[in-house]
């Protein structure tokens, strides 16, 4: 199996701060990568597919990219409804795997 | 609007058996693969399985960790995903989450429901 490798497991951080996540497989998956958000309480989201391309109706402050082993998540400016866990995952190989979660705290 | 609402969850002994549904609406559900990912209380996601199109042949993949046990199906007329848990195990307490790919030219999880809790206890 390929195993999703996240960093920081937790970080904090204020409105308006740029943040950035990063996410590391264990063998290359190309751009078969994924990003998704999960407030407390509610149902993950997607937030960015194949590595870089912007999922409908998520703002632009959300960028990916990276490709192979190596990938990152940035938000521009923090804003308070981004305080959530971020989750990677590698859509590539069976079985797909997710990373162990970021969470965003103020 | 699409909607994913699952249903069948509770509370249940160990050793028994369960079926989760996930109705589908808002699009077109037998043009998309079918999923279920769990997350055990204060823990990450885990990927449990899925369903392909009939299109694409219809059939199961499921994690080695539940191969077995787990029964992926679908019912295109009814636009509706199941799950059957056998032999349940204290460690298939989660919250289990239906979510559909529909993404064109690759794999990722663009719709998810608001999941339905197990709770697996004697």
């Amino acid at each position: 199996d390929i195993q999703m490798t996240q960093s920081p497991s937790s970080l904090f951080a204020s409105v308006g701060d740029r943040v950035t996540i990063t996410c590391r497989a264990s063998q290359s998956v190309r751009s078969s990568f994924n990003w998704y958000q999960q407030r407390p309480g509610g149902a993950p989201k997607l937030l960015i597919y194949e590595a870089t391309r912007l999922q409908s109706g998520v703002p632009s402050r959300f960028s990916g990219s990276g490709s192979g082993t190596d990938f990152t998540l940035t938000i521009s400016s923090l804003q308070r409804e981004d305080f959530a866990t971020y989750y990677c995952q590698q859509s590539g190989f069976l079985p797909l795997t997710f990373g162990g979660g970021t969470k965003v705290e103020i | 609007e699409v909607q994913l609402v699952e249903s069948g969850g509770g509370l249940v002994k160990p050793g028994t058996s369960l079926i989760l549904s996930c109705a589908a609406s808002g699009f077109t559900f037998s043009n998309a693969w079918m999923n279920w990912v769990r997350q055990a209380p204060g823990r990450g996601l885990e990927w449990v399985g899925r369903v392909k199109s009939q299109t694409a042949g219809g059939t199961p993949d499921y994690a080695a960790s539940v191969e077995g046990r787990f029964t992926i199906s679908r019912d295109d007329s009814k636009n509706t995903l199941y799950l059957q848990i056998d032999s349940l195990q204290i460690e298939d307490t989660a919250v289990y989450f239906c979510a559909t790919d529909r993404c064109v030219g690759t794999t990722c999880f663009d719709y998810w429901g608001q999941g339905a809790l197990v709770t697996v206890s004697s």
